[in-house]
């Protein structure tokens, strides 16, 4: 199992640009997640979901769009790239409940926006 | 939403000595609390955890308890070596059906250090 996969780990964007964060899984999860982390203000949830076809938003979802279509991907959009989404990006997986509820993160990508 | 407090955001501690980290949360429903170490560029990884129908749980040096009338919880490192140091990470969530735990929100994270 390689667990949960990023790419890329490391990113640099102009401002207005746009890029998806790939995030991919081998555990089967049904629950995936995508996470910030700034510091002095720990990881912040973006986006997440439950199942294939199925996401809803977290806490700071303005500028970030996902998509669901298979279990095993979870890719992350920054549609118009701002300053302010500069952080490091951890997408995370879990079984979901009733099964087992630690999640698993992936290595991270280090994004700068110029 | 969910609210949770850590702290200290930073603690020294003495090789052989304990360490504890204290996180409070503002959600009455939620009801799973686990902890994540992440060391200096990696990832969060998951190093205990306790739903609330459990007091206290251990793990060979590490320990977390649970106070689900005050809303609290802590982690609890005993004899500590250089290796602890890290930056530990509380976090809470519903953690039941029909909703699970696909939210977990997490505290601002405590930098400890061990002093050899």
């Amino acid at each position: 199992n390689a667990g949960v996969t990023q790419t890329p780990k490391f990113q640099v964007l102009k401002t207005g640009q746009s890029m998806t964060l790939q995030c991919a899984q081998d555990m089967n999860h049904e629950y995936m997640s995508w996470y910030r982390q700034d510091p002095g203000m720990g990881l912040r949830l973006i986006h997440y979901s439950v199942g294939a076809g199925i996401t809803d938003q977290g806490e700071v979802p303005n500028g970030y769009n996902v998509s669901r279509s298979t279990t095993e991907d979870f890719p992350l959009r920054l549609l118009s790239a701002a300053p302010s989404q500069t952080s490091v990006y951890f997408c995370a997986s879990s079984p979901g409940q009733g099964i087992g509820y630690g999640y698993t993160f992936g290595s991270g990508t280090r994004l700068t926006v110029v | 939403g969910e609210n949770v407090e850590q702290h200290p955001s930073t603690l020294s501690v003495q090789e052989g000595d304990s360490a504890v980290i204290k996180c409070t949360y503002s959600d009455s429903a939620s009801n799973y609390f686990p902890w994540y170490k992440q060391e200096l560029g990696k990832r969060p990884q998951l190093i205990i955890d306790i739903r609330s129908n459990v007091g206290e749980k251990k793990d060979q040096r590490i320990a977390v308890t649970l106070n689900k009338t005050a809303k609290h919880f802590s982690l609890h490192i005993t004899e500590t070596q250089p290796e602890d140091s890290a930056v530990y990470f509380c976090a809470a969530s519903r953690g039941l059906p029909p909703l699970g735990n696909e939210k977990l929100t997490f505290g601002t994270g405590t930098r400890l250090t061990i002093i050899p």
